[in-house]
């Protein structure tokens, strides 16, 4: 069965400092990966999807990154971290868009 | 990117009430609706995909509809219980592949 891990659960980090997020499915082969944010009193923002390695898509311009280095890895990134990037960080997986979306068990930030 | 709409925002409902929310999506290059059953502290979980036009779906109390051609889809719950109370998200994916979710319904079941 297909499963899907995320690390860490929860985050504090100073405003300026580098943030990295992990994301690793297990399970399945070429998998569309997806990284997700819901802001305080907000819904989930697309923020960078994937269909493969080395292929990264961004949805909204910020000062947040991505990358896939193997095939079930995804990693969101930021050199300086700003109070706005607080939230919940959520990844995802998914084979097509007529199939579900299974998440992760997510990342609560909090930038200081 | 896919404007996905969902109302009302929030719904307090009592024990045994039954209750249904909204999802409006745009009706051209149609792929599928998808809802999500979100608990605190928990990740979305999948209720449905639906991707024809007059689908329905049910999974015990809950059910939802679909209406491709006005960009709408229902969700139904029967007879509300305490532990239906959670953040209802519905998704349209586009043709990249990417989703888009609505901002949510909160559910609360009062005892």
């Amino acid at each position: 069965s297909q499963t899907i891990h995320q690390w860490p659960a929860t985050l504090v980090q100073p405003v300026g400092s580098p943030l990295s997020l992990e994301c690793t499915v297990e399970g399945t082969s070429n998998p569309n990966l997806y990284w997700y944010r819901q802001a305080a009193g907000r819904g989930l923002q697309l923020l960078f999807y994937s269909v493969g390695i080395g292929q990264i898509s961004s949805e909204v311009p910020q000062n947040l990154s991505a990358s896939r280095p193997q095939d079930r890895q995804f990693i969101l990134s930021s050199k300086k971290l700003l109070l706005s990037d607080s939230g919940f960080y959520l990844c995802a997986w998914s084979v097509w868009q007529v199939e579900t979306q299974y998440f992760g068990p997510g990342t609560r930030l909090l930038v200081l | 990117i896919l404007n996905v709409e969902q109302s009302p925002q929030s719904l307090h409902v009592q024990e045994g009430d039954s209750t249904n929310f909204t999802c409006s999506f745009p009706s051209s290059n149609f792929y599928a609706l998808h809802w999500y059953r979100w608990e605190t502290a928990k990740s979305p979980e999948a209720l449905f995909v639906m991707t024809l036009n007059g689908d329905e779906k049910k999974k015990g109390r809950i059910s939802a509809t679909l209406n491709t051609k006005e960009g709408y889809s229902y969700l139904y719950i029967k007879g509300s219980q305490p532990e239906d109370s959670a953040t209802y998200l519905c998704a349209s994916p586009n043709t990249g592949n990417q989703f888009y979710f609505g901002t949510g319904t909160s559910l609360t079941v009062i005892p």
